[in-house]
């Protein structure tokens, strides 16, 4: 099956700093999205994102379907940005149905 | 208007009970999927609903069952509950035809004791 590798494994920011979070996958995909988990539990999406650049405020994702990578950018980090942000994949050819592979995590803190 | 809700949010339970999570979804998704996120985090799927149907079983162990009775609600029983099951339960849906996103409901902790 299709391998999700997440890097780094973990990120240490003072507020205000910026940082990029990166997701390589080993095959082609139908879908990929970026998820925030925060420190209640709850699985926040944040990006759909198979291939293109999308911004939603400080955030902002691009994904090179060619080159088998995403890359998640967070500008002016806040406290509440803590948490751990998955990339997870859809591998392509007809028989996933949606199903959802996940990288290990990238854990974020954020202190003030 | 929660999109993918699940029942209940915290399950102690003790070993070689049995128990149930509900799962339902008001987004009109014809696909739903239950996922196991264990204590380092990791995510995995373990089985895969499409209007009703079962489309995929991770090898998980058959004490566990899903069960959907219409494609708006997908249902986890866990029979003989062991000390490895402890774990956060996650369902979703997505509409698979689409393409689109999937939207995961807020998480069932299980502490097996």
């Amino acid at each position: 099956g299709i391998q999700v590798e997440q890097s780094p494994p973990d990120l240490i920011l003072q507020e205000g700093a910026n940082s990029t979070l990166r997701c390589n996958f080993s095959d082609s995909v139908n879908n990929l999205q970026w998820f925030h988990q925060n420190p209640w539990g709850q699985l926040i999406n944040l990006f759909y994102i198979p291939s293109g650049t999308k911004q939603n405020g400080r955030l902002s994702a691009t994904t090179v379907a060619t080159e088998r990578y995403s890359l998640l950018y967070i500008s002016s980090s806040q406290t509440t940005d803590s948490g751990v942000y998955f990339c997870a994949v859809e591998q392509a050819g007809g028989t996933s149905y949606g199903k959802l592979t996940f990288g290990q995590g990238t854990i974020l803190t954020v202190h003030p | 208007d929660t999109a993918v809700s699940q029942t209940p949010k915290y399950l102690v339970t003790q070993m070689g009970n049995d128990k149930s999570i509900k799962c339902e979804q008001n987004l009109g998704h014809d696909t739903m999927y239950w996922y196991k996120q264990d204590s380092k985090k990791f995510l995995k799927i373990m089985f895969s609903y499409n209007n009703k149907e079962l489309i995929i079983n991770e090898t998980v162990p058959n004490r566990f069952s899903p069960k959907s009775p219409d494609k708006a609600h997908l249902n986890l029983h866990i029979n003989s509950l062991e000390l490895g099951d402890s774990a956060v339960y996650f369902c979703a849906s997505s509409q698979v035809r689409v393409g689109t996103e999937a939207f995961f409901g807020q998480g069932t902790r299980l502490t097996v004791v």
